[in-house]
């Protein structure tokens, strides 16, 4: 397995616009979680699903952000409109059960100016 | 609020000492304390702990759990120029019979000097 794959790798994007972040999980693994890494506040949950459902979306700042799971295979966070606040390093990570390891993808360094 | 405080926030030492990272917590419904390693990339994963006062080892790493202190520490011996990274801790947290997520830590930056 590939493992986690996230798209894009880097984005520079305007303020206002739109952003969408994409994540396909390790077949087979049940839960996906979003994190977002930034200097000031380090490594925050966003969001998590399990087979497919939203969990907990605590962690998600504000309106601006959602996150669907339309199937097993495929994630995506959404940002709209985007601010020069959201920019940090998105990761997506997915495991088999909440008890197991974790998996990262390589994340998504974002920039919005 | 759920709190990870790791420290130091930054350490620099030379090739072959011996280093500990401290991780403290106060959550509520604790259920798992768990390290990972990031470098360039992405985290990956060393130990989870559950269990206070039972060492977990691999290789030169080392980290035991004490949750009457709430605590943990990472200990590495004889450090090499491969362990530079960004040493998180996270901690798990669950009510009734799931798990909630992970709260991370902000990191100990290591670096390793040769």
């Amino acid at each position: 397995d590939a493992g986690v794959i996230q798209s894009p790798r880097h984005e520079v994007t305007e303020m206002g616009q739109e952003v969408t972040l994409r994540c396909k999980p390790i077949s087979g693994h049940d839960y996906l979680f979003w994190y977002r890494q930034t200097m000031m506040r380090g490594l925050e949950l966003l969001i998590y699903f399990n087979n497919n459902v939203p969990i907990d979306d605590s962690g998600m700042p504000e309106d601006r952000f959602s996150a669907k799971m339309p199937n097993a295979s495929f994630s995506t966070l959404k940002i709209q409109p985007s601010e020069p606040r959201d920019s940090a390093v998105y990761f997506c990570a997915s495991s088999a059960s909440m008890r197991s390891e974790a998996f990262f993808g390589q994340g998504t360094r974002l920039t919005v100016v | 609020e759920d709190k990870v405080v790791q420290s130091p926030l930054s350490l620099v030492v030379h090739e072959g000492d011996t280093v500990t990272l401290n991780c403290s917590y106060e959550v509520t419904n604790f259920r798992s304390l768990l390290w990972y390693k990031q470098e360039k990339k992405a985290p990956t994963f060393l130990f989870m702990l559950t269990s206070s006062g039972i060492e977990k080892k691999s290789g030169r790493l080392s980290s035991i759990l004490d949750k009457k202190e709430l605590s943990s520490i990472l200990n590495i011996t004889a450090t090499q120029t491969g362990d530079s990274a960004i040493y998180l801790c996270a901690v798990e947290v669950g009510s009734g019979g799931g798990a909630d997520g992970l709260t991370f830590g902000k990191g100990t930056h290591l670096i390793i000097q040769p």
